[in-house]
């Protein structure tokens, strides 16, 4: 089975532009969540949706949104990039038995430059 | 705020002996604890859990220990090799959506 796909691998921008960040969950899975990981640093939680509804949003300025689609695939946008969005955006699944659990599958990330 | 943190950010080991990576967290009413592996390159990677009725849980060649006194846990690996070199983090449900806070990690080298 497919683990959770995320594209593109690798992208760079320039300060001021917009990106959008795709993920595929594992099949079954109707939980995705988006994490930023800065180098060196643990990832930082950036979205939850769960049944295409939002269920929880970290502490991420309004210019990061992000939505859910029928077929439980995800999108990330970022607006107005800075040279601080530079990071790898990691995409992770999960079932419905691990909500209680918080247990994630991760994909192995979107690496976005800035320049 | 709440949280969790490791101690040391790098470890190294030779082939073959056991490894300890150490975290603590400030939450007490935090239930749950994940470790994972993040290996250059690749997204986190689930190793163990282990909920907050347990003091310790073993898997293959893993052991997780918890002590809800001092607000600590450990990770002890049996017979480290060079394919566990990588990152390692706890980290703990603590958001209202379950969403996990991950320490800042240990970076663990192997040594021939």
């Amino acid at each position: 089975d497919a683990g959770v796909t995320q594209s593109p691998t690798h992208l760079i921008k320039t300060r001021g532009q917009q990106v959008t960040l795709r993920c595929s969950p594992i099949s079954g899975h109707k939980s995705v969540s988006w994490y930023q990981q800065v180098l060196g640093q643990g990832p930082q939680f950036i979205f939850q949706y769960y049944e295409k509804e939002e269920r929880g949003r970290g502490n991420f300025p309004d210019r990061f949104s992000a939505r859910q689609f029928p077929n439980y695939s995800s999108e990330l946008n970022v607006n107005a990039l800075l040279l601080g969005d530079s990071a790898l955006y990691l995409c992770a699944s999960s079932s419905r038995r691990a909500q209680n659990t918080g247990e994630l599958f991760f994909g192995e990330g979107s690496r976005l430059t800035v320049l | 705020g709440e949280s969790v943190g490791l101690h040391l950010p790098t470890l190294s080991v030779q082939e073959g002996d056991n490894s300890i990576i150490n975290c603590a967290y400030s939450n007490s009413a935090s239930d749950y604890f994940i470790w994972y592996k993040q290996e250059s390159g690749k997204g986190p990677q689930f190793i163990i859990d282990i909920r907050s009725n347990m003091d310790k849980r073993q898997g293959q060649r893993v052991t997780v220990l918890l002590n809800k006194t001092v607000k600590h846990l450990s990770l002890q690996i049996a017979a480290t090799q060079p394919g566990d070199s990588a990152v390692y983090f706890c980290a703990d449900p603590s958001g209202s959506a379950r969403q996990l806070t991950f320490g800042s990690g240990t970076q663990l080298t192997v040594l021939p």
